[in-house]
């Protein structure tokens, strides 16, 4: 079955500590997105990468660290400068830059740090 | 700048009743429009979109959302609600110029039986 995969489910970590969230694909698709969602706002774009080795910031970028080395996966890393980590964090992915590609999303990590 | 609007936090609807989630939106240039859903706990899933061409797109579900340019309005409906159709709904758009996409804070369903 193609699809997005991410893990873990649930994370629990302790403030200070950076952690790594995990994204797999294997929808052959070009571009990779994170989001973060937090209760009544909606998603929120962190990073997004429209091919391997490139990537841009998104509208809360700050605190967050993202590579793309491979097509198939878009690793977030949550730093100790995020002021705010606890969240539902979402990928997705789409089959390319054109604009209108719907986008298809993994099952979210649900991150607490205390 | 792009933004998306659904003034309704939550819908309440009877089981077998139409409904409608409210969407209408801002771009800059042609929007492309979009449906997700989302039921607890789980990613968001695609239902429909809006390209171009005919103002009434149909989707997953029995879904149908129409477009009304002068409204700048893409609201989301269905003839007749399903209690399994109780979920949140976001409406996004991205305008024709750009490659982010907007989400809207979302509108939680809430069929009864």
């Amino acid at each position: 079955d193609g699809g997005i995969t991410q893990s873990p489910k649930y994370l629990f970590r302790k403030e200070g500590q950076n952690v790594t969230l995990s994204c797999e694909q294997n929808l052959n698709h070009d571009a990779m997105y994170w989001y973060r969602q937090d209760p009544g706002q909606g998603l929120r774009l962190i990073y997004y990468s429209q091919i391997v080795n490139d990537f841009q910031k998104g509208d809360i970028a700050e605190g967050y660290s993202v590579s793309r080395e491979k097509k198939e996966s878009f690793p977030l890393t949550v730093t100790s400068a995020q002021k705010n980590p606890t969240a539902f964090y979402l990928c997705a992915s789409s089959p390319g830059q054109g604009r209108t590609y719907e986008q298809y999303f993994g099952p979210g990590t649900r991150l607490t740090v205390t | 700048a792009q933004s998306v609007a659904q003034p309704e936090d939550q819908v309440n609807v009877a089981e077998g009743n139409p409904l409608t989630v409210k969407c209408t939106y801002s771009v800059s240039g042609n929007p492309y429009l979009f449906w997700y859903v989302q039921y607890p706990n789980r990613g968001l899933q695609f239902l429909l979109k809006y390209i171009t061409g005919d103002n009434l797109v149909k989707g997953s579900y029995g879904f149908e959302a129409e477009f009304n340019k002068s409204q700048t309005s893409f609201h989301l409906k269905k003839p007749s609600a399903l209690v399994s159709d109780s979920a949140l709904y976001f409406c996004a758009v991205r305008d024709g110029g750009g490659f982010k996409t907007i989400f809207g804070a979302g509108t939680r369903l809430f069929v009864k039986a």
